[in-house]
């Protein structure tokens, strides 16, 4: 099971572009990539996933270099809403092997 | 549609009771998780169920903790002998397919033990 590294916390101000690095050195095959959002006292929220190279949907985007050993996690212009806690999994989708969250990355945005 | 509901959303046990938790997955879906989110942490995989079958069990604490799933449908976590360290937030999780990708998260139950 592939294991993540991410930044504790980092800070940002209101309308940048934050992106966050997720390390996974040890990433299999058929791993896929998965970013989560949790606010307090909610459940974790999908984001976004991706395999390879760059993934958009409306809310962020994904890239991830060719030896897939790290990925970024990109929010265009932050706003306060924002601030929450960014898990990256790493996982095999075909046996549903994503279930390892780490400690994520406390996002903080200042107005 | 209606999300993933848990039940009781809060619960405080005096230590060496057991606790029931309800999960009910969203209408339809295949795989359900069940978490364990201690204060400042990430969620920690339990199990895992795939329809009735309870794919991967791994992540189980100790015996104390058992989970169920008899319909394929709603499931509960029991804990046996509650002790202090069983104190955390249990997050139930359902995916539509039988290959996971996207999980769908409940609002958790924060268990207390005293």
């Amino acid at each position: 099971l592939a294991k993540t590294t991410q930044p504790i916390s980092m800070d940002s101000y209101e309308g940048q572009e934050v992106n966050i690095t997720c390390s996974h050195n040890n990433i299999a095959t058929n791993d896929y990539i998965t970013w989560y959002q949790q606010f307090p006292s909610q459940g974790p929220r999908f984001i976004i996933q991706g395999y390879k190279t760059k993934v958009t949907n409306e809310v962020a985007s994904l890239f991830i270099p060719a030896d897939r050993k790290s990925s970024t996690l990109s929010l265009p212009r932050v706003s306060l809403s924002d601030t929450a806690v960014y898990y990256c999994l790493v996982g095999d989708r075909g046996t549903g092997n994503q279930f390892y969250f780490g400690t994520g990355t406390s996002l903080t945005v200042i107005p | 549609g209606a999300g993933v509901s848990q039940s009781p959303r809060y619960k405080v046990a005096k230590r060496g009771q057991d606790v029931a938790l309800r999960c009910d997955p969203i209408s339809g879906h295949v795989s359900l998780f069940w978490y364990q989110q201690a204060l400042g942490q990430g969620p920690e995989f339990l199990t895992y169920f795939q329809n009735e079958a309870q794919l991967d069990k791994s992540g189980l604490p100790s015996d104390r903790f058992f989970a169920e799933r008899p319909e394929g449908s709603v499931s509960t976590l029991k804990i046996q002998r509650t002790q202090q360290e069983d104190s955390a937030v249990y997050l139930c999780a359902s995916s539509h397919r039988e290959a996971t990708d996207t999980q769908y998260f409940g609002p958790g139950t924060r268990l207390t033990v005293l």
